[in-house]
């Protein structure tokens, strides 16, 4: 059974730096075509992806916000983390990790609850 | 970037008619077109896969269709359960970029 968990602080100030874990079970890291993404959402708006780890350590983020991510992955742990530097407001989102299998083509196929993060000071 | 177009943003239906969503892409992204339904408070579940393919566990009444740029969500005969957000979904080619359209929000009427 595949399941993924988001964990991290529900409350952070503007400027400071997030950092999230995906914890995951059911599968494993190490094996190829595996990935794990960070995806966000803001309250009553669209999905937005933020990052993909690959089983062979290879890292992807998103156009925009590259400059502020970093994802990294413990595979012993089972866990991907992804920090966010100089937190806004706007950044205020529930983040979602999410598994890829097979290759990048893959969709999304198992998810996590999410963890809403709120950037006020 | 690749862009998504969904259309249109809300659909008002009765339980029993048929839904048809729309997504359209900016330019070509092949067949890897992924459609998500989400309810609220809930994270997203996957419907379709490589525009057509449905999940594991997805009843037959959902069906995805297109190719290229424009794709198709169809609910057969809309159950209560149905009434959600849905979202479609691509990758571009190289480097990964996964990109989600703005959303549909397919409600009661």
């Amino acid at each position: 059974q595949v399941t993924l968990r988001e964990s991290g602080p529900a409350l952070v100030k503007p400027t400071q730096t997030l950092t999230l874990t995906c914890t995951f079970s059911g599968f494993s890291l190490s094996t190829s075509g595996m990935c794990v993404s960070w995806i966000r959402q803001p309250p009553g708006k669209a999905l937005e992806w933020l990052a993909l780890i690959d089983w062979d350590d290879d890292k992807y983020y998103s156009t925009s916000l590259k400059t502020r991510l970093t994802i990294s992955k413990d595979t012993s742990k089972n866990q991907v983390v992804l920090t966010m530097t100089n937190m806004d407001p706007v950044d205020t989102a529930t983040y979602y990790c999410a598994r890829i299998e097979g290759s990048y083509h893959g969709p999304f196929d198992y998810w996590g609850q999410g963890t809403l993060v709120t950037v006020s000071s | 970037e690749i862009v998504l177009t969904q259309s249109p943003a809300t659909l008002s239906l009765s339980p029993g008619e048929r839904a048809t969503l729309s997504c359209r892409a900016s330019q070509s992204v092949s067949s890897y077109l992924a459609w998500y339904q989400q309810k609220p408070g809930q994270a997203p579940r996957l419907l379709i896969y490589d525009a057509s393919n449905r999940a594991t566990g997805i009843p037959a009444r959902f069906s995805g269709s297109g190719s290229g740029t424009d794709f198709t969500l169809t609910i057969s005969s809309l159950e209560p359960e149905d009434f959600a957000v849905y979202y479609c979904q691509q990758r571009s080619n190289w480097p990964p970029v996964y990109t989600f359209g703005q959303g549909t929000k397919l409600e009661i009427k």
